[in-house]
């Protein structure tokens, strides 16, 4: 089946720091790509769609200058945490759309942010 | 309110049982499509089970089936020989024609036991 790469998987950085998590299709064309936020216990929240040549669609409440987002590549989306902080702790997850008509998203394996 | 609701936060079963894990969704939309995802402790999202809302018969693969009831608006999943490597939490969600991405429910977390 069509595979997801998300890197990292897990990172720890000081507060004021930017972190970058990618997010790869690699074996098929993403067009539209998702991110989401998962605190723990809790189900996935929608951030902002992802979409290659253009800029991301955020989610009402999800600060678009602390969440950076590229899609430049049918097959890599970025999000950057921008100046982290404590409360930017989290699991962010991606997904990637299948444009062939198959209705079916391919996640990401996810990345645990822990900020310090 | 919630488009998808999952009211069960945790469900037990014994190893090779089965199992039902309920989801009831809203929509006005005639065209949509339900999913049924795993997410073990590792954190990645499993894809499982898709039904489209002009299926005429209810998703099945492998020991996951969906039992689709399109007038109650509900889509239970249901596993059949649950194994002890079924313990997770389990989401259902729904994508609405318009929308390119789904909307999810809380959960579910099934602990199989031996």
């Amino acid at each position: 089946g069509a595979v997801v790469s998300q890197h990292p998987s897990r990172v720890i950085c000081k507060s004021g720091t930017s972190v970058k998590i990618e997010c790869r299709s690699l074996d098929f064309q993403a067009t539209t790509m998702f991110w989401y936020r998962q605190f723990p216990k809790q189900s996935l929240m929608l951030m902002a769609t992802s979409n290659e040549g253009s800029k991301a669609t955020y989610e009402q409440g999800v600060e678009k200058d602390k969440f950076l987002i590229n899609h430049a590549s049918l097959t890599l989306s970025t999000l950057t945490v921008t100046s982290a902080h404590p409360e930017d702790s989290s699991f962010y997850i991606c997904s990637a759309r299948w444009d062939l008509g198959i209705e079916k998203l391919f996640f990401g394996s996810g990345t645990q942010l822990s900020v310090l | 309110a919630q488009k998808i609701t999952q009211t069960q936060p945790g469900m037990f079963v014994q190893e090779k049982e089965a199992v039902t894990l309920d989801c009831t969704y809203d929509t006005s939309d005639p065209s949509y499509g339900l999913f049924w995802y795993k997410q073990p402790s590792s954190g990645e999202m499993i894809f499982l089970i898709y039904q489209g809302s002009y299926d005429q018969q209810n998703a099945t693969e492998g020991r996951y089936s969906l039992n689709f009831q399109k007038a109650r608006k509900s889509a239970n999943l249901v596993i059949s020989a649950s194994q002890l490597g079924d313990s997770a939490m389990y989401f259902c969600a729904m994508r609405e024609r318009g929308y390119s991405t789904l909307t999810f429910g809380k959960g579910t977390m099934l602990l199989v036991s031996p």
